[in-house]
């Protein structure tokens, strides 16, 4: 089992629509996670960090069940321009103990 | 602030050849990675530095080999390439290598490097 699975999707929702994804881990010492956004044959760039139970960004909210150790973003209000990957990294220490989801991908249509 | 650059963008080699990807960093970042991603699987961590003159290895390091003679740089040396290293490769850096909450060891990805290896 790999350490942090995501569903590879694609979500095709519709402009205006709300879409969550989840992101299930395995090492229940990951101490914090973050959510990475990815447009297409470009570099992650940092979403979201959640350090305890979630964190909201505008559209975006993060949501951390330990109990059943998974993790969730939820996007409201899809844009076009929402369309990525995004990538679920759980960390279970130092900057080198990062553990890489292999990524949801988003489509967001008219 | 440039942040993490990355060069080159692209490169074709043939197998047996050697070559190195550079990485340069203009945020006095502490931590310096180098990662790989191939399709299906997620981003994976060849060579980590905590500081100028300190490296080492991360989950798959066979056929790399890193330095940091300065804060602000960190090569990657493919020594043979081979098909298998066929990959887009990142550099990332963060202020701090410590964990904790205070997202200091929050990574910046350069633009990545597409090496194909014929």
């Amino acid at each position: 089992r790999k350490e942090v699975e995501q569903d590879p999707g694609p979500f095709n929702v519709p402009e205006g629509a709300t879409v969550a994804f989840n992101c299930t881990y395995s090492n229940s010492a990951s101490q914090s996670f973050f959510w990475y956004r990815q447009d297409c044959r470009k570099e992650p760039k940092l979403l979201m960090s959640v350090y305890s139970s979630g964190n909201e960004d505008g559209r975006f909210t993060a949501q951390l069940n330990r109990a059943s150790q998974y993790i969730s973003l939820l996007i409201r209000d899809s844009k076009l321009s929402d369309s990525a990957t995004y990538l679920c990294v759980g960390n279970t220490g130092t900057a080198s103990k990062l553990t890489f989801g292999t990524g949801t991908r988003l489509q967001v249509t008219l | 602030n440039a942040g993490v650059t990355q060069t080159p963008k692209f490169q074709v080699l043939k197998t047996g050849q050697s070559m190195t990807l550079q990485c340069a960093q203009d945020m006095n970042h502490e931590y310096m990675s180098w990662y790989r991603q191939d399709p299906g699987m997620g981003l994976r961590l060849i060579h980590y530095s905590v500081g100028a003159g300190i490296t080492d290895q991360g989950e798959v390091p066979n056929g790399y080999n890193v330095s940091r003679s300065t804060t602000e740089d960190f090569p990657l040396r493919l020594l043979s390439a081979a098909p298998s290293q066929t990959s887009v490769y990142f550099c990332a850096s963060s202020y701090s290598s410590a964990g904790g909450s205070s997202g200091a060891n929050v990574l910046t990805f350069g633009a990545g490097s597409r090496l194909t290896v014929l």
